[in-house]
């Protein structure tokens, strides 16, 4: 399974876009890219998900470079409550094991007022 | 629709106690996982359960164990506590098992081994 690389942390001023980036150069042809974000004291929040095509949801947007090796996370206008841990997760979707993959660390985002 | 809750939120042990955990999933959802997350390190699969069944294990000591319910209501279990079991653990749950099904995750249960 692939792995992702992602900055330990990240600053933002409030009412800017936050741009969260993850690198998964290993990344397979069937292999999703997943974003996860954990607020302190609660379990992780699905974001938003894609696999090549650029998505855009009520609560981001997910970039992905045409190689696949890359992909940036925007929120487009940061809250306060945006602060967070962001996970940057690759998987396919195949019945089995994918639920084993360990998550890492994330980035730590920090919304300043 | 009412959430992933996890009972208790908060838990203190000793070394060599054992502790049971409780996950209701939303309604619904037949599949509960399980994850243990702890400092520096990413979230960490434990076991998953559907209908009563366990479909996936992670790499953990059999220590560690869990059942579901014909409810869907999934409890974990970990034996003879060491002080590195001290972490939050994490339940999941989603409509099926099969990862294109979106897993909701509870608030999680702080465990701390003393």
């Amino acid at each position: 399974d692939a792995k992702t690389t992602q900055p330990t942390s990240m600053d933002c001023a409030e009412g800017r876009a936050a741009n969260l980036p993850c690198n998964h150069s290993t990344i397979s042809g069937n292999e999703y890219v997943y974003w996860y974000r954990q607020i302190h004291s609660q379990g992780p929040q699905y974001i938003i998900h894609g696999l090549k095509n650029n998505e855009t949801n009520e609560m981001a947007s997910l970039i992905i470079t045409e190689d696949r090796k890359s992909s940036t996370l925007i929120l487009p206008h940061a809250t306060l409550r945006d602060t967070a841990v962001y996970y940057c997760i690759v998987r396919g979707h195949n019945a089995g094991n994918n639920r084993k993959l360990i998550w890492g660390l994330g980035t730590s985002l920090a919304v300043n007022p | 629709k009412a959430g992933v809750t996890q009972t208790p939120r908060y838990l203190i042990k000793t070394r060599g106690q054992q502790v049971t955990l409780s996950c209701s999933p939303i309604s619904g959802h037949r599949s509960v996982s399980w994850y243990q997350q702890t400092p520096g390190q990413g979230l960490q699969f434990l076991f998953e359960y559907f209908s009563e069944t366990q479909r996936n294990k992670g790499n953990f000591p059999g220590r560690f164990s869990g059942r579901q319910f014909s409810n869907s209501r999934s409890e974990m279990n970990v034996s003879t506590l060491e002080l590195g079991d001290s972490a939050l653990y994490l339940c999941a749950s989603s409509l099926a098992t099969g990862d294109y099904n979106e897993q909701f995750f509870g608030p999680g249960t702080r465990l701390t081994v003393l």
